[in-house]
């Protein structure tokens, strides 16, 4: 019944390895991001995917490769990991709804996170 | 320039009390705001959205957006313990179907 899940909750890993983070939604959704949010507890988008397609990329370091086989899954590969990749990833998914005046909004709805420690 | 700002706090307020929680941001054209509620180590939860200028009420949560001044602010009434956590306030970013959060405000509703 989970509507975002994702795996694993904790990633306990060493520095210059490689790691995938996989992320499921069951909400019939079509837009899905991952977010990142560090110790600060700021939280910050990575990227967005439409319908398989890539629209949101912001400067994330190129280690970073999400990947989309279909409009309920995005997974997140990173290589060769940082001490300062440690943090909790959140993968969401969004449904565009119109509303007043015929303009669009929508509504995020978060996964449970992984926590990502590099040692 | 924060697209979306708030006061980290913490703001605490006794038990019964009204907590009221701000946020401002600077795209005037912004139409759709969200509020979050964040328990620690758990994730983001949707508790309120706002689109239109004035107030919504949903049970002792009140969200007011107000466009001339460019500032939302979510209104919670009869405090409870269960209650404390970090408030994150959202508004949209430029981007399709992209949105920006605050830092969050951290509440603290004392018994």
């Amino acid at each position: 019944d989970t509507a975002v899940s994702q795996t694993p909750k904790y990633l306990v890993t060493q520095m210059g390895n490689d790691k995938s983070i996989k992320c499921e939604q069951n909400l019939g959704h079509d837009t899905m991001y991952w977010y990142k949010q560090d110790s600060k507890k700021f939280l910050k988008i990575m990227f967005s995917y439409n319908n398989k397609e890539l629209i949101i990329n912001e400067t994330v370091p190129n280690r970073f490769s999400p990947k989309s086989p279909d409009k309920a899954h995005l997974n997140l590969h990173i290589n060769s990991l940082e001490l300062g990749d440690s943090a909790v990833y959140f993968c969401a998914s969004s449904q565009e709804v119109l509303g007043e005046a015929a303009r669009s909004y929508n509504e995020q709805f978060f996964g449970p996170g992984t926590r990502l420690t590099v040692l | 320039q924060k697209e979306v700002e708030q006061n980290s706090g913490p703001l605490s307020v006794p038990e019964g009390a009204i907590a009221s929680l701000n946020c401002t941001y600077s795209d005037r054209g912004s139409q759709s705001f969200f509020w979050y509620r964040q328990y620690s180590g758990k994730s983001p939860e949707l508790i309120m959205s706002i689109y239109s200028n004035g107030d919504k009420e949903d049970g002792r949560f009140t969200a007011q957006l107000n466009k001339a001044s460019q500032y939302v602010s979510l209104l919670i009434r009869d405090s409870q313990p269960s209650d404390s956590a970090t408030y994150l306030c959202a508004g949209p970013s430029g981007g399709y179907q992209k949105v920006t959060f605050g830092i969050g405000t951290k509440l603290q509703v004392i018994p």
